[in-house]
Parts: structure tokens; C-alpha cells; sequence
């Protein structure tokens, strides 16, 4: 099977702008959540998908938001983009969530802010 | 709310030696999960391994294994025969009944020397 992906893996972008994020999860599963990598920070929990809907949110303000398709496929969108939000952006699938579920991750997406 | 500290930001081990990495949680739940996660350099992060806390007995894979205290509420992960390519960012990560995300630590970095 194929992994987890994601795209695009690197993305530069200026202040004020608006980016999406894609992630296509492991055939198969329907839960998808998204992370957020710094190195002051760790891993900080954005959002986790299952069939289209939201069921759990992290503490990020609302330019953070995502969505997920029917096949399983997850978009994260950040809109204007501050500096603070450079980061390695995570995705990860798991089969249904369930909390002994393996996650499985994505290589993530580098997003720089200038 | 729920934490997990790993209170160890960096350590080192010679090539076959033995490590210990720390990791404490907290939570109120009584039925949760905990895991540890590798993120080598420039790779994709893995599961190493992981214990359900109803189970007393501490979980092992290969040369990994866990020290479960759960009255401390304590977590720590012992690499044995410790090799070059266990060099990486390990993550512990708690996962409890009901909020479908990871409450990650901020890291250790583990570098095996020659």
C-alpha cells in the first residue's frame, strides 16, 4: 500500500497570503488529522477528519481551517499568513481514529513565511 | 488538561550501549493510550511502540521496550543494542477516549555515535 502523502512538500510564501495543503491518506482510512512542527513548539494538534466531518479541533485561531473530501482526501488552509506560522505541517491517517490506532504520517509540507 | 513532558531535550549513546528516555503524562482519564513515535532526519516519523494503560505488562519490540509506571504516570522508552540508524527525534504521545488527537511532547533528539 501506499503511504501517506503530501503536497507540496516545500512552499515559500509572503506574509498576508493565503496557502493550501494537501494530504491523501493511506487507501483505506478515513481518519485523517493535522499537526503542526516547530522546534520551540513540538508537535501541536490542528485538526482530525473522519467521513467529512470535524471532530476535534486544536487551540489554533480560526485562519486555520481544513476540510476533508469523500474519498478521504484532507485540504488544510491557512489565510494570511503570519511568520509565526512557518512550520513542518504534518498529516497523518489512521483506519477510524480510534484512540489505539497507529498513526500513520505523512513526509509533511515546509512552509516558509517571508 | 492533558500533558506530556519529555524533560530531555538532547542525549547521546554509544553505538550497542543502552538509553533510557523520559517521558511523563498526565491525565484524568483512566482508559488512554500512550506511544513512541521516531522521526529520523529528513524522514517520515514511525511508530516505535506503544502500551495501553489498562495493561500492567510493559510492552516490548525488539530492542525496545517501555517502563509503564502508571501511579507516576511515567513512560520512559529503552532502546537496547542502541545502532546508528536509531538516531532521530523520538515523540511520546498520549491519547485518551473520546478527543481523536495526540497530545505530543516536545521531543528528544537521540544521537548514537560510533
Amino acid at each position: 500500500k501506499a503511504g501517506v502523502t503530501q503536497t507540496p512538500r516545500y512552499l515559500i510564501k509572503t506574509r498576508g497570503q493565503q496557502v493550501t495543503l494537501s494530504c491523501s491518506p493511506i487507501s483505506g482510512h478515513r481518519s485523517v488529522s493535522w499537526y503542526q512542527q516547530t522546534p520551540g513548539q513540538g508537535l501541536q494538534f490542528l485538526f482530525e477528519y473522519f467521513s467529512e466531518t470535524q471532530r476535534n479541533k486544536g487551540n489554533f485561531p480560526g485562519r486555520f481551517s481544513g476540510r476533508q473530501f469523500s474519498n478521504s482526501r484532507s485540504e488544510m488552509n491557512v489565510s494570511t499568513l503570519e511568520l509565526g506560522d512557518s512550520a513542518l505541517y504534518l498529516c497523518a491517517s489512521s483506519l477510524l481514529g480510534d484512540r489505539g490506532e497507529t498513526q500513520y504520517f505523512g513526509p509533511g509540507t515546509r512552509l516558509l513565511v517571508l | 488538561a492533558q500533558t506530556v513532558t519529555q524533560s530531555q531535550p538532547e542525549m547521546s549513546v554509544q553505538e550497542a550501549e543502552t538509553v533510557t528516555l523520559s517521558c511523563t503524562y498526565d491525565t484524568s482519564e483512566n482508559n488512554y493510550y500512550l506511544f513512541w513515535y521516531k522521526q529520523p532526519p529528513s524522514r517520515q516519523m514511525i511508530l516505535v511502540i506503544r502500551q495501553e494503560a489498562y495493561k500492567q505488562q510493559n510492552a516490548t519490540e525488539n530492542r525496545f521496550s517501555v517502563n509503564f509506571q502508571k501511579a507516576a504516570k511515567s513512560f520512559s522508552l529503552k532502546i537496547s543494542d542502541s545502532q546508528l540508524g536509531d538516531t532521530a527525534m523520538y515523540f511520546c504521545a498520549l491519547r485518551t477516549s473520546g478527543t481523536y488527537k495526540y497530545i505530543f511532547g516536545t521531543g528528544t533528539r537521540l544521537k548514537v555515535l560510533a
